[in-house]
């Protein structure tokens, strides 16, 4: 069993919709939780990170986290084709103590 | 300030030859990491350095030394190139190996014939 599991998609959403995209992690003592942006070409970027359990917005983004279930969710309200990148989840935390651990990412199309 | 910083963007290499993968960072972050991206993997940690003067192994180290020349740069060399570390290459860094996110610099795209 991978560490930290994505589904890989493709996600394909229509423009103005909402697009959730999910995370599980197998280390009960994980502690932090991100979530990167990574255009085609180009380096991952940190868009969210949430620490504690519930959910954290930030603008049209929503990262939702429960630890309990070893989940973590990033949700985007009124997807743009902007959006359209793969989305890293990264935990870090517990045996591997500041360390990320990645999950393969989600591919994310949103269609106009 | 240009964040993490990396050079080359690009590299042909092939088996059994030698370079060295560079990385700066202007943030004076203590810790800096080096990553290698392939298709479907996600980015798996080859070494970081969690202080100057400290490095340490990561999930996927075999093929690969570093060195933490001082607290802004922090260098990736691959003695004998193969195949199999055909990757794109990124360079992080981060302010501790705590709690905080880690910034990325642009990568290297690296390949072994």
């Amino acid at each position: 069993q991978k560490e930290v599991e994505q589904n890989s998609g493709p996600l394909s959403v229509p423009e103005g919709a909402i697009a959730s995209l999910n995370c599980t992690y197998s280390d009960r003592g994980s502690q932090s939780f991100f979530w990167y942006r990574q255009y085609s070409g180009k380096s991952p970027e940190l868009i969210m990170f949430i620490y504690s359990n519930g959910d954290k917005e930030d603008g049209r983004f929503t990262a939702q986290l429960n630890k309990a279930s070893q989940y973590v969710s990033l949700l985007i309200r009124d997807s743009q084709p902007s959006d359209s990148a793969t989305y890293l989840c990264a935990v870090k935390g517990g045996t591997s103590y500041g360390k990320l651990t990645f999950g393969q990412g989600t591919i994310l199309t949103v269609h106009p | 300030n240009a964040g993490v910083t990396q050079t080359p963007k690009f590299q042909v290499l092939k088996t059994g030859q030698s370079m060295t993968l560079q990385c700066a960072q202007d943030m004076n972050h203590n810790s800096m990491y080096w990553y290698r991206q392939d298709p479907g993997m996600g980015l798996r940690l080859i070494y970081y350095s969690a202080s100057e003067g400290t490095t340490d192994k990561g999930e996927v180290p075999n093929g690969y030394n570093v060195s933490r020349l001082n607290k802004r740069e922090f260098s990736l060399r691959l003695e004998s190139a193969a195949p199999s570390q055909t990757s794109v290459y990124f360079c992080a860094s981060s302010e501790a190996m705590g709690l905080n996110e880690q910034y990325f610099g642009p990568g290297t795209r690296l390949t072994v014939t």
